[in-house]
């Protein structure tokens, strides 16, 4: 299975602070790659897929980059509803596979 | 507006059986993959099985494989997961979701395993 490693696992941050979080493939994934936003006790919200394409509805804030194995999430401009906890997936192989998860606290 | 709504968790005993429903609305369902995918308690997301369209084709994860099988109804635009000898290490908030990306999944329905 291919390894999806997220980092920071956690970040302190301020509103108003451009955020970057990462994600590392165990192996090649192409631009398979996507990324949630999950606040407690709600479900993942799609942000971006394919590395870097933007959902409809989403706030330009948010960029997604990269390619191959390494890649990264953007935020601008923190603001308070952006606090929370964010995932990568890889869907180029089976089994699909998410990151652990940054956690994105003030 | 796409709509998930998943039902059908619940308490369970170790070994036992339950099944889950996804109601799909607000968009063609049979243009699209399905999946399920959990989220232990204080865990991150684990992709657990997805199916094609005309269910041809049906992908497990290891640790589902052999003890749960996924199904769908194109007729009732529901998606089903039924699970048997469940674990202890199967207690989480189940999640349907739709296609390879995931772009939108429906609120959980939580499933507790424990005597």
């Amino acid at each position: 299975d291919i390894q999806m490693t997220q980092s920071p696992s956690s970040l302190s941050a301020s509103v108003g602070d451009r955020v970057t979080l990462s994600c590392r493939a165990s192996q090649g994934i192409f631009n398979y790659l996507a990324w949630f936003q999950q606040k407690p006790g709600k479900a993942p919200k799609s942000l971006i897929f394919a590395a870097s394409s933007l959902r409809s509805g989403v706030p330009s804030k948010f960029s997604g980059s990269g390619s191959g194995t390494d890649f990264t999430l953007t935020i601008s401009s923190l603001q308070p509803e952006d606090f929370a906890t964010y995932y990568c997936l890889q869907y180029n192989t089976y089994p699909p596979t998410f990151g652990g998860g940054t956690k994105v606290e003030i | 507006e796409v709509q998930l709504v998943e039902s059908g968790g619940g308490l369970v005993q170790p070994g036992g059986s339950l099944t889950l429903s996804c109601a799909a609305s607000g968009f063609t369902f049979t243009s699209y993959w399905m999946s399920w995918v959990r989220q232990a308690p204080g865990k991150g997301l684990e992709w657990v099985a997805n199916i094609k369209q005309d269910e041809s084709e049906k992908f497990y994860a290891d640790s589902v494989k052999g003890r749960f099988t996924i199904s769908r109804d194109n007729t009732k635009n529901s998606l089903y997961l039924q699970m048997n000898s469940l674990r202890a290490g199967d207690t989480a908030v189940y999640y349907c979701a739709r296609n390879g990306a995931f772009d939108y999944w429906g609120q959980g329905t939580l499933v507790t395993v424990s005597s």
